[in-house]
């Protein structure tokens, strides 16, 4: 299994600019996340999909858009790229709660930098 | 929402030394996790915790979920200059078709061989 794969790896944009990160899994994990990580301040939860067709906000959604179509793609949409939005992405997915719950897979995340 | 505190912030220890980190909360949390992470790369789970007083370890790491379920530790012992990274707690309260980790802000751990 490659697990978690996100791409790209490091990405340049000029404010206004749009782009998608895509993030895909070979795990047949139902939940997915989208996380942003800010230096000292941990990661932020973006949005979160329960599995197909469905997807829901996390704490800091505005400026990001998602879709998750299928069980293994979850990508994550910035349509008017914000200097705010520079920032590491993470993606994760897991299988769903039960008594001792699967860990979260986390990918390598995508290194965004808006100009 | 839920915040989770961490402390510290940063650490700068001697290879050989022990360390010791830890997160409390104003809410109680059904399950405590640790994660590492290193440069580059995503977070990855060393310990998880599912019930108050629970006291777990994994070689040199050892991590309990506090009594009041609003804390938790994270002990490393003897370490090593590639236990070097970020350490993050994580709380949640899943319930129904939620999960959602709420993280603290992390312990840059710095091993100086």
């Amino acid at each position: 299994n490659a697990g978690v794969t996100q791409t790209p790896k490091f990405r340049i944009l000029k404010i206004g600019q749009s782009m998608t990160l895509q993030c895909t899994q070979d795990m047949n994990h139902n939940y997915m996340y989208w996380y942003r990580q800010d230096p000292g301040m941990g990661l932020k939860l973006i949005y979160y999909s329960v599995g197909a067709g469905i997807t829901d906000k996390g704490e800091v959604p505005n400026g990001y858009n998602v879709s998750r179509s299928t069980t293994e793609d979850f990508p994550l949409r910035l349509e008017l790229a914000a200097p705010s939005q520079t920032s590491v992405y993470f993606c994760a997915s897991k299988f769903p709660p039960t008594a001792y719950n699967s860990p979260l897979h986390f990918g390598n995340g995508t290194r965004l930098t808006v100009t | 929402g839920q915040q989770l505190n961490q402390s510290p912030q940063s650490m700068f220890i001697q290879e050989g030394e022990d360390v010791s980190m830890n997160c409390t909360s104003s809410s109680i949390f059904n399950t405590w996790l640790w994660y590492k992470q290193e440069p580059g790369e995503g977070p990855v789970l060393l310990i998880a915790l599912y019930k108050a007083g629970e006291l777990t370890s994994n070689g040199r790491l050892t991590a309990q979920f506090g009594i009041t379920r609003k804390d938790s530790f994270l002990n490393i012992s003897a370490s090593i200059p590639s236990d070097v990274g970020i350490y993050f707690c994580a709380g949640l309260n899943s319930g129904g078709s939620n999960y959602k980790l709420t993280f603290g802000k992390g312990t840059l751990l710095t091993v100086n061989p």
